[in-house]
């Protein structure tokens, strides 16, 4: 099976400018979720998504929103970026059934640098 | 009482040695601890993972030893290789559909050869 994919995997913004990052769950994977990783705060969870419903958020401004499609792809948007948005925002997808129910399987990430 | 604490933050460990990483939780709704194993440049990859109904489990070098009375579970390598050089993260969350990984800070692990 495929893994997670991102796209795109580097994207370089200027503050105030707006950014859509995009994720394709692994096969079958019914739900997708959304983590920001930094050096300071390390890996910090946005928000998931299941059935094309946001199920739970983090802790971020409601610069970030995001939304899932039918086929379970997920993209995140971030708009107004600012210099602190810079970051590696990976994108994890979840069986979300039985044994797998808890389980996370990230993607490679896409590195937002804001300039 | 969301936080998960990680230590310690780097290791050097000599090739064939045991590593071992220790996490400490707070929240007792936790029923789920994975580790995640990052390569720089990489999303973190799921290494194993526990639940709170064992207290010990082993695959292959990789094992976690989980106390519930203490609120702690660590990971331990056996024979670390310099393949393993790598960031560790432990995570918690409740186990249940919907709920968020909440990660340790980090293990950065550089095994010497």
């Amino acid at each position: 099976k495929a893994g997670v994919t991102q796209t795109p995997r580097y994207l370089i913004k200027t503050r105030g400018q707006q950014v859509t990052l995009s994720c394709s769950p692994i096969s079958g994977h019914r739900s997708v979720s959304w983590y920001q990783q930094t050096p300071g705060q390390g890996l910090q969870f946005l928000f998931e998504y299941f059935s094309e419903t946001q199920r739970n958020k983090g802790n971020f401004p409601g610069r970030f929103s995001g939304r899932q499609f039918s086929n379970s792809r997920s993209e995140m948007n971030v708009s107004t970026l600012e210099l602190g948005d810079s970051a590696l925002y990976l994108c994890a997808s979840s069986p979300d059934l039985g044994q797998g129910l808890a389980q996370r399987y990230f993607g490679p990430g896409t590195r937002l640098t804001v300039t | 009482q969301q936080q998960v604490k990680q230590s310690p933050q780097s290791l050097i460990v000599q090739k064939g040695g045991i590593s071992i990483i220790n996490c400490a939780y707070e929240n007792t709704a936790f029923d789920y601890f994975p580790w995640y194993q990052q390569f720089p440049g990489k999303g973190p990859a799921l290494l194993i993972a526990i639940r709170p109904d064992v207290s010990e489990k082993k695959e292959g070098r990789f094992t976690i030893s989980f106390n519930k009375s203490a609120k702690q579970f660590s990971l331990h390598i056996m024979d670390s290789q310099p393949g393993d050089s790598a960031t560790y993260f432990c995570a918690a969350s409740k186990g249940q559909a919907g709920t968020a990984l909440i990660f340790g800070k980090g293990t950065t692990l550089s095994v010497s050869s």
